[in-house]
């Protein structure tokens, strides 16, 4: 079983659309996260939930909102998509005493 | 902030050769993880070290902290084809998240 699962795999999408991205993990981690890849492979904390609570939020538009209906889930909903948000949008899950982080494999998304 | 900086950028090695990748950050940690990344998929972590240890071994993989120096390297021992990935350091901001550095592309030719 996948540990940490997002879909879509890939996701092409015009301008001004509005489109989400799943995460699940069945680690029973509290902590879970999305990071941004952009095309220099540089990743970027966008946010951080604990618990279903919102504990990080990095300056991020707020057309990106995160919604965790359960600590198992953490969706990533983007409001009218431009260009610059092309680029690989990675969730992760972990728990505080065990220290390593777990990774989907990443939802390419490529506005046009 | 950028909190972890690789060095080199890029590492080419021929098979057999040791890698050896350097890793700085700017604040105090917890503890300083690496990850590997292979192209077109997610970060599968390697080793932690805590940042009350100096060295520490998995495999053919040897890391050192050095907290003095806010720094930390990663030794590729052996090196085989497949290890042939994106490397990073990442630092625990005490469980609140990681912060990675730029990474470093090693390719190892047979």
């Amino acid at each position: 079983d996948t540990a940490v699962s997002q879909t879509p795999k890939y996701l092409v999408t015009q301008m001004g659309n509005d489109k989400s991205i799943k995460c699940e993990q069945n680690l029973g981690h509290d902590t879970m996260y999305w990071y941004k890849q952009d095309s220099k492979k540089f990743l970027k904390i966008m946010f951080s939930y604990n618990n279903k609570e919102l504990i990080i939020n990095e300056t991020v538009p707020n057309r990106f909102s995160p919604k965790s209906p359960d600590k198992a889930h953490l969706n990533l909903h983007i409001n009218s998509l431009e260009l610059g948000d092309s680029a690989v949008y990675f969730c992760a899950s972990s728990h505080p005493r065990m220290g390593e982080a777990f990774f989907g494999q990443g939802t390419r998304l490529t506005v046009v | 902030s950028q909190q972890g900086e690789e060095d080199p950028q890029a590492l080419s090695i021929q098979e057999g050769e040791n890698a050896t990748m350097n890793c700085s950050y700017k604040t105090s940690i917890n503890n300083l993880q690496w990850y590997r990344q292979n192209s077109g998929r997610g970060l599968v972590h390697l080793i932690l070290i805590r940042s009350n240890e100096r060295e520490k071994h998995s495999g053919r993989l040897r890391v050192t902290l050095d907290t003095s120096k806010k720094s930390s390297s990663l030794l590729i021992t052996a090196s085989r084809a497949a290890d042939t990935a994106s490397y990073f350091c990442a630092t625990d901001n005490y469980g609140q998240n990681f912060v990675f550095g730029p990474g470093t592309r090693l390719s190892v030719l047979p």
